[in-house]
This record gives structure tokens, sequence and C-alpha cells, in this order.
């Protein structure tokens, strides 16, 4: 059965301290991995797509890399205006479509 | 700066009335998706469109819900008859299904509450 499994729940860091957030996936013929950002009351924002393993992607703080099993969410140094919470999804041979259950990042001042 | 435009943004409604909502995804993108939010679920494919034709709605209530592409720029979803628990925040979102990407872009959501 194809799944996607977000960790942390909720993760809280001081600014300029680096973490990462992981996405583990089993799903027949990746078509992608997508992360997302969501801020409260708003629609999921798209950050970047990834199709194969050892494929990576960076936008600002942010970095993405995918493996045959787990894609991760790198931030570096981050800032009070990255907290959101953070989806991650997969898309299948099938064309089915699956949500992780988000990882919730708070950075405190 | 293109945007998947949704309406309404907020619907309140009583049990067993019928709720339409509308979704102009971004124009070009040859694909629209339904998605329903709640904290329990979390975001849930509901229905997905190619061309404007229907792909897949296996995770769409048949009986109470239908969703529609009447032409390249609009989007339905309906509810009939409304019941408290579709009460969720609904999400529409297009992309441009090619070879090489895959890519969706989500609207602001109409959030729906069902009395």
């Amino acid at each position: 059965e194809d799944q996607v499994t977000q960790s942390p729940e909720a993760l809280r860091l001081q600014e300029g301290e680096s973490s990462s957030l992981n996405c583990s996936y089993t799903v027949s013929g990746l078509r992608g991995l997508f992360w997302y950002r969501q801020d409260p009351g708003k629609g999921p924002e798209f950050l970047f797509t990834l199709y194969s393993a050892g494929e990576e992607k960076e936008k600002e703080r942010l970095k993405a890399t995918l493996t045959k099993k787990e894609s991760f969410l790198h931030i570096t140094a981050p800032k009070p205006e990255d907290s959101a919470t953070y989806l991650c999804a997969v898309r299948s041979s099938a064309s089915k479509i699956i949500f992780g259950s988000g990882t919730r990042l708070s950075i405190r001042p | 700066d293109a945007r998947v435009t949704q309406t309404p943004r907020d619907k309140v409604t009583e049990m067993g009335q019928e709720v339409t909502m509308r979704c102009q995804p971004i124009l070009g993108h040859n694909t629209v998706f339904w998605y329903r939010q709640t904290m329990m679920q979390g975001l849930e494919l509901l229905a997905y469109f190619r061309n404007r034709a229907p792909l897949d709605d296996s995770g769409m209530p048949k009986d109470r819900f239908s969703a529609e592409m009447p032409d390249a720029t609009l989007a339905t979803l309906k509810i009939q008859p409304s019941e408290p628990r579709d009460s969720a925040v609904y999400f529409c979102a297009s992309g441009l299904d090619s070879s090489g990407e895959k890519t969706q872009y989500f609207g602001p959501g109409t959030r729906l509450l069902v009395l």
C-alpha cells in the first residue's frame, strides 16, 4: 500500500539552528516527490519537485534531497518567517497522490 | 502572477443543503485536482481531471459529491445533500501535466461549515 510518513510531527528551533525534516515513502513507481509549505489559513505553497534518487534542489535556506526510500528537507540558519507546516507528497505510476500529515516547524527569535 | 482562484472563500450552510464550490485554474494548465483537508485526515485527494476529463474520483463519496469541468477555465465541486461531516477546507489545485512536470499549484481554499 502506498504510504507517506513525515517526522517529526512538530519541531521547535531557535533562530539560526539548522535541522532536517524527514519524509519516508513507499509507493509503486514514483512519479515525483513534492514539498509544500502551508501557512495557517492558506493553501499549500509549492517548494520543490524531485523525480529520482540522488536529486537535490535548493531555494534560499531550504534544500531538498531524495533517496529511494525517503526525502529530507534541510533548513539552514532558519528565520522566524520560516515557521509553517511543511508537507510532503508523492505521486505514483498510477497517478495516485498521497500527502503526509506534515511537520509543524516553529522558529523562535 | 498567475494563481488558482476559488469561490466562495467561506461557506456556512445547514445540513441537507446543496453546496457548490468553484475553481478557476491557472490559464494554460491542463490538470485540476480537488482536495479536502481536515485536522484528523490531513489532505485527501477527492478528484482529478486532465484536459477536462475526470481521471480519478475514487476518493470522493459518490452518493453526495460530484465534480465537473464545464470548460477549461472552471471546475466545480458539488455536495448534495451536505452533512456535518463534510465540514473541512476544500482546495483546488492545477498543474501542467507533461512528461517532465507534475507540479500542482494550490488555491486559497473554501472553508465549509455544515451545521
